[in-house]
């Protein structure tokens, strides 16, 4: 168990819905990185979120969107689907610096 | 934007052997990390190098950073059946805050 909670493990839905991935970070951490992993791909950073606010932004979609709550738990929220989301969602979280990432387990997106 | 070439994608060896993958870029990078995922697990961390040159060892696992700071490697000496996994390295530099940049992995397969 690396500390990292996510909500829920898997998760399919089809095409056109809107889905709630829920992350919570490890005691301690104020920071929460999103992360997309498609199948034979490396993992693209889409969203950095520091102590509730947005700190960085990859190359995160439009219909896609993400919050830190004051309790540092995040959400990622994803809408109007699309066959091509389907992948791994992973968060992690760092004291503040890149070098203390620890990964949860993800979670598996199956858009039908 | 910045990329990283990991290679090889992917490697079949014996139980015993020694193993060796890399990772370039065009872009010169702070940090090198190499982390390792096991299937439906999140990456975990194996090593972390913070200066051009270094050579850090953690138990069987050795990586360098390289001297232009535009590569890495990681060594597996006498492969073992749980060294199975997908190795990722992954570079940061100052300008991209927290952010991470990902190679594509290398599927490490371990015959008994």
């Amino acid at each position: 168990d690396s500390g990292v909670t996510q909500t829920p493990k898997h998760l399919i839905t089809a095409t056109g819905q809107r889905v709630t991935l829920r992350c919570s970070p490890r005691s301690g951490d104020l920071s929460v990185y999103w992360y997309q992993q498609s199948l034979d791909q490396g993992l693209q950073f889409l969203i950095q979120y520091y102590n509730g606010e947005e700190r960085a932004k990859g190359n995160i979609l439009e219909r896609f969107s993400a919050q830190q709550f004051p309790d540092l738990h995040s959400e990622l929220n994803l809408s109007s689907l699309e066959l091509g989301d389907s992948a791994l969602y992973f968060c992690a979280s760092s004291p503040g610096t890149a070098y203390g990432y620890t990964f949860g387990s993800g979670t598996r997106l199956t858009v039908v | 934007g910045q990329q990283l070439n990991q290679s090889p994608q992917s490697m079949f060896i014996q139980e015993g052997e020694d193993v060796s993958m890399n990772c370039t870029s065009s872009s010169i990078f702070n940090t090198w990390l190499w982390y390792k995922q096991d299937p439906g697990e999140g990456p975990v961390l194996l090593i972390a190098l913070y200066k051009a040159g270094e050579l850090t060892s953690n138990g069987r696992l050795t990586a360098q950073f390289g001297i232009t700071r535009k590569d890495s490697f990681l060594n597996i000496s006498a492969s073992i059946p749980s060294d199975v996994g997908i190795y990722f390295c992954a570079g940061h530099v100052e300008t991209s805050g927290s952010r991470l940049t990902f190679g594509e992995g290398t599927q490490l397969t371990v015959n008994p």
